[in-house]
């Protein structure tokens, strides 16, 4: 069964500093990864895809199939990055959805 | 584009009464709309795919008796929730797949549905 871990509920950073979050995930097919994020108050929207492998407001993820992760990394953190992200795992036709890391950014 | 409604927004109701859930793509037709539900601090769980014109596929656990699912169209999928109880209380999103899309979902700002 697929499965997607987000390790860390709450992350706090301060503007400026890099931030990352962590992905695993588990699934003995070929993965699809995403990055969704829900700013306060806002729908959830779709960050990036690994498949993509473009950079969305500074942000970047890397597929590491040796070690299942899909983290999400921005080397400098702004106030406006502050949200809800998930790490979703598309297989077929399903996403599965980490339990999400809420980023606070400090002035 | 890709714009995904739902309706209500918010809706508070009876126990033992039922409500229905409108998730609408505005702007593009869908393939596939998709059902989740989202406990408070909790991530999204699928409850049903539905494809216009045939029957939901449910997730395991979800009682396809208590959460009716219509695909009347392309662009509307509704969602029943037949004799509310509390613990039917939550958050439920729907998302939509666009028909040339690559299988991105595009998703409603949920409904929040309280259960007196």
């Amino acid at each position: 069964a697929q499965r997607v871990t987000q390790p860390e509920k709450l992350l706090s950073v301060f503007k400026g500093a890099p931030v990352e979050l962590k992905c695993n995930y588990s699934y003995s097919g070929s993965p699809e990864l995403f990055w969704y994020v829900q700013y306060s108050r806002q729908r959830l929207q779709l960050l990036l895809r690994h498949i993509s492998r473009e950079s969305i407001k500074g942000f970047t993820a890397d597929l590491n199939k040796g070690e299942t992760s899909f983290h999400l990394k921005k080397p400098f953190a702004q106030e406006e990055d502050s949200a809800m992200y998930y790490c979703a795992l598309g297989t077929g036709y399903k996403l599965s959805f980490g339990a999400g890391t809420t980023v606070t950014v400090r002035a | 584009g890709a714009v995904v409604s739902q309706h209500p927004s918010w809706v508070i109701c009876k126990s033992g009464t039922s409500v229905k859930i409108e998730c609408r793509s505005l702007d593009f037709q869908a393939t596939t709309m998709f059902w989740y539900r989202q406990f408070p601090k909790q991530s999204l769980m699928l409850m049903a795919t539905s494809n216009e014109g045939s029957k939901a596929t449910y997730e395991q656990g979800v009682e396809k008796d208590k959460f009716l699912i219509n695909h009347a169209s392309l662009t509307l999928s509704t969602l029943t929730v037949t004799s509310a109880h509390p613990e039917d209380s939550s958050f439920y999103i729907c998302s939509a797949e666009r028909l040339a899309g690559g299988n991105e979902q595009f998703f409603g700002p949920g409904t929040r549905l309280t259960v007196l």
